[in-house]
């Protein structure tokens, strides 16, 4: 079966660009998450949706971060513009239920550099 | 003071030894909790769950104290490949997951 699947896997992109990130959960899986994971901060959840709509977005650092999920199969994370301090791993993961952590499946994860 | 703190490391352990990991956290509505394990530059994947009764997963023993709220993880016959990170989960319920900065383990021949 296929898991979560992340594009791109890398990113390099200058202060200022958009870059947008981009998941396909696994099939039949209602939540769908976006982490971040840093060296200072760990892993930090940023937004969450429930059957396509977003349910909390309290992690979402500023308003320069969006989250979009068009249908059931895709989400996008946009970062406009971005800055240095965005640099990190983001991290998309689905689960079939709300409940604990152990339903959460994570994706490969994409490597964001802001030059 | 962050909701679930961990000792980052590193752990530098022979093969064949025990290592215990402790974990703990602030938040006292925590529901349940977790193990997950990070390999170099991949994402953290499931361990095992920690119930107030312990459990144990082969050579792998979860361990919950809630009221000194702290969890542990301890590692029997340590393997070359059980070295990563691992990452200390609680949950107050719903989504709201917090993951710990995690604690290296380096396991050597």
């Amino acid at each position: 079966d296929a898991g979560v699947i992340q594009s791109p896997r890398h990113e390099v992109t200058e202060m200022g660009q958009e870059v947008t990130l981009r998941c396909k959960p696994i099939s039949g899986h209602d939540y769908l998450f976006w982490y971040r994971q840093t060296m200072m901060r760990g892993l930090e959840l940023l937004i969450y949706f429930n059957n396509n709509v977003p349910i909390d977005d309290s992690g979402m650092p500023e308003d320069r971060f969006s989250a979009k999920m068009p249908n059931a199969s895709f989400s996008t994370l946009k970062i406009q513009p971005s800055e240095p301090r965005d640099s990190a791993v983001y991290f998309c993961a689905s689960s079939p239920r709300l409940a604990g952590a152990e339903t959460q499946y994570f994706g490969p994860g994409t490597r964001l550099l802001v030059l | 003071r962050k909701e679930v703190e961990q000792d980052p490391g590193p752990f530098n352990v022979p093969e064949g030894a025990t290592v215990a990991f402790n974990c703990t956290y602030s938040n006292s509505a925590s529901q349940s909790f977790f193990w997950y394990r990070q390999d170099c530059r991949k994402e953290p994947k499931l361990l095992m769950s920690v119930y107030s009764s312990g459990n144990e997963d082969g050579r792998f023993t979860a361990q919950l104290n809630r009221a000194s709220q702290y969890i542990s993880l301890l590692i029997r016959d340590s393997k070359l490949s059980d070295s990563a990170t691992y990452l200390c989960v609680a949950n107050t319920g719903g989504f709201k997951t917090i993951f710990g900065a995690g604690t290296r383990l380096f396991v050597k021949a």
